[in-house]
């Protein structure tokens, strides 16, 4: 079946630290990948996309690559700031489903 | 442009006590539209998903039902709830019959605590 697993947190870096959260999936055919953010006591916002192998989301200076060849959406930031403090989800759809699977979160923390 | 809203923001209900929790999108025509609980410090489970007025499809057997009385809004229910139901409910919505991609758009959620 489809499924998506996410690097185990929690996650503490410091301001100005490079970010990456890794991102594998499993699934057939040809899946959208997502990556979601959830700010303390808020909806989850969609944070990128990529809809097809080698594309590039890109939000907020953020950034995932859709690898297909290591099914892998892994999220990265060069340089984090304390804002950034979130729980991040990933997640895919594949063609004609109607839902979307999702991996655990990982929660981030910025200390300054 | 598009708007979920939910309500009400926060609830705190006794067990036994029933549940209705309000969900409705503005600016889409039949989105798809979706419920989602969130327990603390957990990932998100799907509740229930709906593609049209009156349909309704049940992921996980539980003490809580959904309703779709017009094309954007979506109703959680409960006739008695229980402490396990405590936890934050998010509602959310999907552009039907795209092709290439689902993202789903969330509500602010609501936090229900059962005492």
């Amino acid at each position: 079946g489809n499924s998506v697993t996410q690097m185990e947190g929690p996650v503490t870096l410091s301001e100005e630290a490079f970010l990456t959260i890794n991102c594998t999936y499993t699934a057939t055919g040809y899946p959208s990948l997502f990556w979601y953010v959830q700010y303390p006591g808020e909806g989850l916002q969609l944070l990128l996309k990529a809809t097809k192998a080698d594309d590039k989301g890109s939000n907020k200076g953020f950034e995932a690559t859709y690898r297909k060849e290591t099914t892998s959406f892994h999220l990265e930031k060069g340089s984090v700031q304390v804002s950034d403090s979130a729980v991040y989800f990933c997640a895919l759809s594949r063609e004609g489903a109607q839902k979307l699977v999702f991996g655990q979160g990982t929660r981030l923390t910025i200390n300054p | 442009s598009q708007t979920i809203h939910q309500w009400p923001a926060t609830l705190v209900q006794p067990v036994g006590s029933p549940l209705s929790l309000e969900c409705t999108v503005e600016g889409t025509s039949n989105p798809n539209l979706y419920w989602y609980r969130q327990a603390a410090g957990r990932g998100l489970q799907l509740l229930f998903y709906s593609v049209g007025i009156g349909q309704i499809s049940s992921e996980v057997p539980q003490n809580l039902s959904a309703s779709r009385p017009q094309d954007r809004q979506f109703i959680l229910s409960s006739k008695k709830l229980l402490l396990s139901d405590s936890g934050f409910y998010l509602c959310a919505w999907s552009v039907p019959g795209l092709a290439a991609s689902y993202e789903q758009y969330f509500g602010p959620g609501t936090r229900l605590t059962v005492t």
